[in-house]
C-alpha cells in the first residue's frame, strides 16, 4: 500500500541553524502538506501546497519557514534559523484530491534544537 | 476562526467494552467536515471516521461510529468492542468545505484524548 515517508525521522540541530525536512508523498496525490505537534499539545497546521504554490498558511508559517517541491516526489520544509520553540515532530501529509478525502500522513520528524 | 474541543484528556475502558470519546467544535461555516485521527505510540496519524456535515446519518466503520448532532456542535466517537490495539491518542479535527471558502484542507484538531485500554 502507498504510504507517505518522511526523512529524517529524527534531526538534531543548534540553534540558528538551518534545517531541512523532507518528504515524499504518495505519487499521485495532489495537496500537501506541513502540520507540527508539540509535545504534549495538539497537532498545528502550518501550510498546504498545491500547484507548486502555497494555497493556504498558518500563523506559525512566518518567513522562517519556507516549502518546495523540488522534482516531482519529494516536499520539502525549510527553516532557515532555528528556534529552541521549533522543538516539535513535523507531519507531512498528501492527499489526492480536495474535499472530504482522507489526507495520509507520514511518520514524522522529530526535531531537537538545542 | 474554527475551534475545536475535546474536553476529556484521558479516558479508559476494559477490553470488549464500550467508550465514548467527546469532540465540540465551532464554526460558523454550514458545511464542513470532521473526522477522528488515531495516533498510536509510534506517532503516525491513521484516519479511524469521516463525516460530512451535510449528511445526517452518522458515520460507521466496524467498531467505530460517531454521534454527529449538527446543531449542538458535537461529533463524538464511540468504539465498541474495545481492543488492546484501540490504546493511542485520537484527534477529532475539522475542516472546512471548499464550497464554503478557499480551503485547500487544512486540518483543526483538537487537544487530544489518550485512550486506556485494560485487559
Amino acid at each position: 500500500e502507498p504510504e507517505v515517508t518522511q526523512t529524517p525521522s529524527h534531526q538534531v540541530t543548534q540553534m540558528g541553524q538551518e534545517v531541512i525536512l523532507r518528504c515524499v508523498p504518495i505519487s499521485n496525490h495532489l495537496y500537501f502538506y506541513w502540520y507540527r505537534q508539540i509535545l504534549g499539545q495538539k497537532v498545528e497546521f502550518l501550510v498546504s501546497f498545491y500547484n507548486n504554490e502555497i494555497s493556504e498558511k498558518s500563523e506559525i508559517f512566518d518567513d522562517q519557514f519556507s516549502v518546495e517541491r523540488p522534482d516531482g516526489s519529494n516536499f520539502t520544509l525549510k527553516i532557515r534559523s532555528t528556534k529552541l520553540e521549533d522543538s516539535a515532530m513535523y507531519f507531512c501529509a498528501s492527499s489526492r484530491i480536495s474535499g472530504a478525502y482522507e489526507q495520509y500522513f507520514g511518520p514524522g520528524t522529530r526535531l531537537t534544537v538545542t | 476562526a474554527q475551534t475545536v474541543t475535546q474536553s476529556q484528556p484521558e479516558m479508559s475502558v476494559q477490553e470488549a467494552e464500550t467508550v465514548t470519546l467527546s469532540c465540540t467544535y465551532d464554526t460558523s461555516e454550514s458545511d464542513y467536515y470532521l473526522f477522528w485521527y488515531k495516533q498510536p505510540p509510534s506517532r503516525q496519524m491513521i484516519l479511524v471516521i469521516r463525516q460530512e456535515a451535510y449528511k445526517q446519518q452518522n458515520a460507521t466503520e466496524n467498531r467505530f461510529s460517531v454521534n454527529f448532532q449538527k446543531a449542538a456542535k458535537s461529533f463524538s466517537l464511540k468504539i465498541s468492542d474495545s481492543q488492546l490495539g484501540d490504546a493511542a491518542m485520537y484527534f477529532c479535527a475539522y475542516r472546512r468545505s471548499k464550497a464554503g471558502g478557499t480551503s485547500y484542507g487544512k486540518l483543526t484538531f483538537g487537544q487530544g484524548t489518550i485512550l486506556t485500554v485494560h485487559p
